[in-house]
């Protein structure tokens, strides 16, 4: 099993609301990462997680929580969003965390912030 | 000036050409690695290397560590292969060790 899955695969949400981001992979990655990623642009990296814990926070706001539950499980909890946060929201997995590895990217979850 | 310059940014081409996408970077890195993404699709992976050439089908990808560049090419190129095609390097550095720094991409047409 190759596959990153990402639930749900559309999100519309106010910015009121709290909701959360899943993603699971089976390949016994130790390494996951979020991606954020706007219209016609490369993706941008929000968070690492290395053996479950946090390893890379790029200064995201805190209204994006990351979780990672156990190996396989990666969350991220919403609340309080703005309009400009709308984008494809990319789960990733690799082996370890090191660029020598490949990365598994999951299809995405695109988020509409009213 | 961008870490990780991609040229060119956009490319059509017709059924059968031959395709080149090149990359330049200016840092030092752990891997290169060259991602595609479909229209509102993920991002597949289709190669990583750290030194000469790989080939997939009718990819092929090259890198040269001493110029800091690779390329990547397509022969007998698809409309199926009509995509985004990423560049992506990996840090050798400690501190940011699983951070891949992006190109900002190609957007290759191939029409019929």
């Amino acid at each position: 099993d190759t596959e990153v899955t990402q639930t749900p695969k559309h999100l519309v949400m106010g910015m009121t609301n709290k909701k959360s981001l899943k993603c699971e992979q089976h390949m016994g990655h130790r390494a996951m990462y979020w991606y954020k990623q706007k219209a016609k642009k490369p993706p941008e990296l929000m968070f690492v997680y290395s053996y479950e814990k946090l390893s890379i926070n790029e200064s995201v706001p805190s209204r994006f929580s990351p979780e990672c539950p156990n190996s396989s499980l990666l969350n991220l909890h919403l609340h309080a969003l703005q309009p400009e946060d709308s984008a494809l929201y990319l789960c990733a997995s690799s082996q370890i965390e090191s660029g020598r590895y490949e990365q598994f990217f999951g299809p995405g979850t695109r988020l509409t912030v009213l | 000036k961008n870490e990780v310059e991609q040229s060119p940014q956009n490319l059509t081409a017709q059924e059968g050409e031959f395709i080149t996408i090149n990359c330049s970077y200016s840092v030092g890195i752990s891997a290169l690695h060259w991602l595609q993404q479909h229209p509102g699709g993920g991002i597949v992976s289709l190669f990583m290397l750290s030194s000469g050439k790989k080939k997939h089908g009718r990819l092929i990808a090259t890198i040269n560590i001493q110029e800091k560049h690779s390329s990547l090419h397509i022969t007998a190129s698809h409309p199926r292969d009509s995509a985004v095609y990423i560049c992506a390097v990996g840090s050798s550095s400690g501190t940011s060790y699983g951070k891949l720094t992006f190109g900002q991409g190609t957007i290759l047409t191939v029409h019929p």
